[in-house]
This record gives structure tokens, sequence and C-alpha cells, in this order.
């Protein structure tokens, strides 16, 4: 069966700290794998990544696969308050000839200031 | 200019009773979905439309039948709503690309409380 996990589950962190959201998946007919902050409402997108070994950054967010080891980072350096959000890994796959997402279960990050 | 819609934002109904949520998207895509996502904030597929042909379609009850009127339309109506039904529902929307699996928009959410 199909698995993402996401750790840690929750984090609380002070403004300034560096954090590290990691997503194993095992997964078949793996396409992608997508990150995503939902605050109050719908995760909106951050990342998506395809290949091994090339990091994608968006100012203080950056992220990275490893299809090897089957895993992820989410790295947000120098954080902030708007930065406390549910963070989701959703992992893209092909089956029956259509892609879907499988999401794991979401890290809670708290910023405080 | 709102992407991706749904209404109501928020349904609150005693159990058996049946309801819908409704879904549009303004994007051009040509894929919607529908999403559950419990009280572990765990997010998970129900359906897929592309182009109204329904192509993914979850171990759902089958109280529950999407129905997609045009490409930019994905409604949801459940039958004999139970307690456990109470939940957020997102409805999201892509292209679709047969190689890869991508970006996905999603609308706000409608959280339905069944009493």
């Amino acid at each position: 069966e199909d698995k993402v996990v996401q750790s840690p589950l929750s984090l609380v962190v002070h403004e300034g700290d560096t954090v590290t959201l990691n997503c194993s998946y095992e997964v078949t007919n793996f396409r992608s794998l997508l990150w995503y902050k939902q605050e109050k409402k719908a995760p909106t997108f951050l990342f998506m990544l395809t290949s091994s070994g090339i990091e994608k950054k968006s100012g203080r967010l950056s992220s990275i696969l490893d299809k090897k080891e089957l895993f992820s980072i989410l790295n947000i350096t120098a954080t902030q308050t708007g930065d406390s959000a549910v963070y989701l890994c959703a992992v893209g796959k092909f089956s029956s000839n259509t892609g879907k997402l499988i999401f794991g279960q979401g890290t809670t990050l708290q910023v405080k200031p | 200019d709102t992407a991706v819609s749904q209404t109501p934002k928020y349904l609150v109904t005693q159990m058996g009773n049946d309801k819908s949520i409704k879904c549009e998207q303004n994007l051009g895509h040509d894929t919607m979905y529908w999403y559950k996502q419990d009280s572990k904030k765990f997010l998970k597929i129900m359906f897929s439309y592309n182009n109204k042909e329904l192509i993914i379609n979850e171990t759902v009850p089958n109280r529950f039948s999407p129905k997609s009127p045009d490409k930019a339309h994905l409604n949801l109506h459940i039958n004999s709503l139970e307690l456990g039904d109470s939940a957020v529902y997102f409805c999201a929307s892509s292209l679709r690309d047969r190689g890869s699996v991508g970006e996905q928009y999603f609308g706000p959410g409608t959280r339905l409380t069944v009493t």
C-alpha cells in the first residue's frame, strides 16, 4: 500500500530558528513530490520535485528530493511567525493512466515571536 | 478573480439528510478533484474527473456521488449523511499531464458538520 510519512508531526520554534521537515515515501509509479503550505484554508503550492539532488529554492524555503532513499526535506531558514502553518508533503503517482496525489499527514509548525 | 471556489463554506446538518457541495474553477483546467480532510489533517483523494469523465474513484461509500456538468464544475452530493462524514472537503483542479503529476490548485474548503 502506498505510504507518505512526515516527521515530526508538530514542531514549535522561535523566530529566527531554522527548521527541517521530513517526508519519506513508499509509492509505486512515482512521478513527483510536492510540498504545500496550509494555513487556515486551502493548501497552497510551494514546490514540485521530480529529480534527485536538485535543490529548489524560494526565498527562505528550499527543498530537495532523494529518489534513492525515498525522502524529501523542506528547509525554512530565519523562520517568521507567518511561517506557522501545516506543511503537507504529497507524492504524485501514475495509476490506470492517470495521476493522483498521495498526501502525508502533515507537519504542524508553530513559530513563536 | 477566484481560481477555485466552493459553496457553501460551512455546512451543518443532521444525520440522514442529503446535501450537496459545489465547486467551480476558472483556470481553464481539464481535471478536477474532491478530497476529504479529516480532523487529523489527513488529506485523501475521493474522486477525479477529466473533461466530465470520472477517472479516479477511490474506496468511497456510494452515498457520495460526484457530478461534473462541464469541465469547469464538479459537484459532490452526499446521501444519508453520517457522523463520520464530518470533515473538510476540498475541491482542486489541474491540467492533466499523462507524463507526470503536477501542481493542483485547491479551493477554500467546505467544513461539513453532521450532528
